[in-house]
């Protein structure tokens, strides 16, 4: 149980495309759903947590503008990165809780994003 | 403001050589502290949820234990499918939903 599907797996796209990552719970819905950016041998930083019908919330440091964050529905959440470029090259990798109270985090197996 | 931190950073094992991980912590209000592996080019699994000191969760050869200022991943007997990078973060009662993860121990374990 507790599922999580990102999609796609592999980016790799010209410099100043806008590019779209979904992360799907297939079997809860998921209230809280985290993006988060993966550093080569380093831990997750987090960019934003995203409620389902709410706008997100950005960490420090993160440009709203360029990470564009929607949570349409209890099982779906997309990240575009707009007008990407290489300094935007990573591991992407989403998370999401069922419910409220103290829960782990379920997540997707990333995107590697590679802007040329 | 919420910190872990892991050691050591790389530890490498001969099978069925045991060890233990360590997360060192400080957090206002733990709600929980979480363990998770990743696995090169994969999104963290989930391993343990640990939410009071002196409790204690086991998995096969996996035990994890909890005091108020750290957090011990012990690996009893490893196998070389045992290798993967360890992650523990915390949730404070503060901060709904989200953790601050630790940056982990890369485990190899050699046959």
């Amino acid at each position: 149980g507790a599922v999580v599907s990102q999609h796609p797996s592999r980016v790799i796209c010209k410099s100043g495309t806008s590019v779209k990552i979904e992360c799907r719970s297939l079997d809860f819905q998921a209230t809280t759903m985290f993006w988060y950016r993966q550093f080569p041998k380093k831990s997750l930083m987090l960019m934003a947590t995203s409620n389902e019908g709410s706008k997100a919330t950005y960490e420090q440091g993160v440009e709203k503008d360029k990470f564009l964050i929607n949570h349409a529905s209890l099982t779906l959440s997309t990240l575009t990165v707009t007008s990407a470029h290489p300094e935007d090259s990573s591991f992407y990798i989403c998370s999401a809780i069922p419910g409220t109270g103290v829960q782990p985090q379920h997540f997707g197996d990333g995107t590697r994003l590679s802007i040329l | 403001e919420d910190q872990v931190t892991q050691s050591p950073e790389a530890l490498r094992l001969q099978e069925g050589e045991s060890s233990s991980l360590n997360c060192s912590y400080t957090v206002s209000g733990l709600r929980g502290l979480f363990w998770y592996r990743q696995d090169p080019g994969k999104g963290p699994e989930f391993l343990f949820t640990l939410y009071s000191a002196g409790e204690e969760k086991e998995k096969e050869r996996l035990k994890a234990t909890l005091t108020k200022k750290e957090s011990f991943l012990h690996i009893t007997a490893p196998k070389p499918e045992d290798s993967a990078t360890y992650l523990c973060a915390v949730q404070a009662r503060t901060n709904a939903g989200k953790s601050t993860f630790g940056d982990g121990t890369t485990l190899t374990v050699k046959p």
